[in-house]
């Protein structure tokens, strides 16, 4: 069975600071990979996918990603973060089957500071 | 641009009740609608799945009998949670996805479940 791992519950991190959220996948196949993020009270919103190509993928907001096969990972990544970048990041898997739907890390919660 | 609306945003019921959310996608004729549930604390868990010509597909421990889901067309899909109880409670979240070009669903921003 596929699954989606953050092994980061949380990350504190001051404005203008470089941000990294780790994302590592297990799934027998090449996955196509997501990050949404959730703004509080709100629900999800679509940063960036991977499907296939370039492994390093530019999204909203300036966030970036990388997919690494090696890895099994997918680390998404801001060189300098807003206030306004507060919020929680998912990391969500599909298998490239319409049958099926997504599948969800357990999220990041990010907190920036001024 | 694509949007999927839901209705309502929150919710209270009395444990024992039910109560219905709505979903409805505008700008785009989706191809699959995907019904989440957000616990507290926890991440998302797919409840069910419909796409165009295929029976609407539940995932294990949900079942039609606590959350049916009914829709006249991909546009517009409606659940209801019948006998809510506190393990219900949550953020319930639809997702459409559009074509068959890409895997990724537009969510709307949820109802949220709170069970008393």
């Amino acid at each position: 069975a596929q699954s989606v791992t953050q092994p980061d519950a949380r990350v504190t991190v001051s404005e203008g600071a470089s941000l990294q959220l780790r994302c590592k996948y297990s799934y027998s196949a090449t996955p196509y990979l997501f990050w949404y993020v959730q703004y509080p009270r709100q629900g999800l919103q679509l940063l960036l996918k991977y499907y296939s190509g370039d492994p390093v993928v530019q999204g909203v907001n300036s966030f970036e990603a990388e997919f690494s096969k090696s890895n099994s990972s997918f680390h998404l990544q801001k060189a300098s973060v807003h206030w306004s970048d507060s919020a929680v990041y998912f990391c969500a898997l599909s298998m490239g089957d319409y049958a099926q739907g997504l599948t969800f890390g357990l999220g990041t919660r990010v907190s920036v500071f001024p | 641009g694509a949007l999927v609306y839901q209705y309502p945003r929150r919710t209270i019921c009395k444990s024992g009740t039910s109560m219905r959310m709505e979903c409805q996608a505008v700008g785009f004729q989706a191809t699959s609608v995907a019904w989440y549930r957000q616990s507290p604390q926890k991440t998302f868990e797919l409840i069910a799945l419909s796409t165009v010509n295929s029976a609407i597909k539940y995932e294990q421990n949900f079942t039609q009998e606590k959350f049916p889901i009914s829709h006249p067309n991909l546009s517009f899909s409606s659940m209801t949670v019948l006998n809510a109880y506190l393990e219900d409670r949550g953020l319930y979240l639809c997702g459409a996805r559009e074509g068959t070009g890409g895997f990724d669903y537009t969510f709307g921003s949820g109802t949220r479940l709170l069970v008393i």
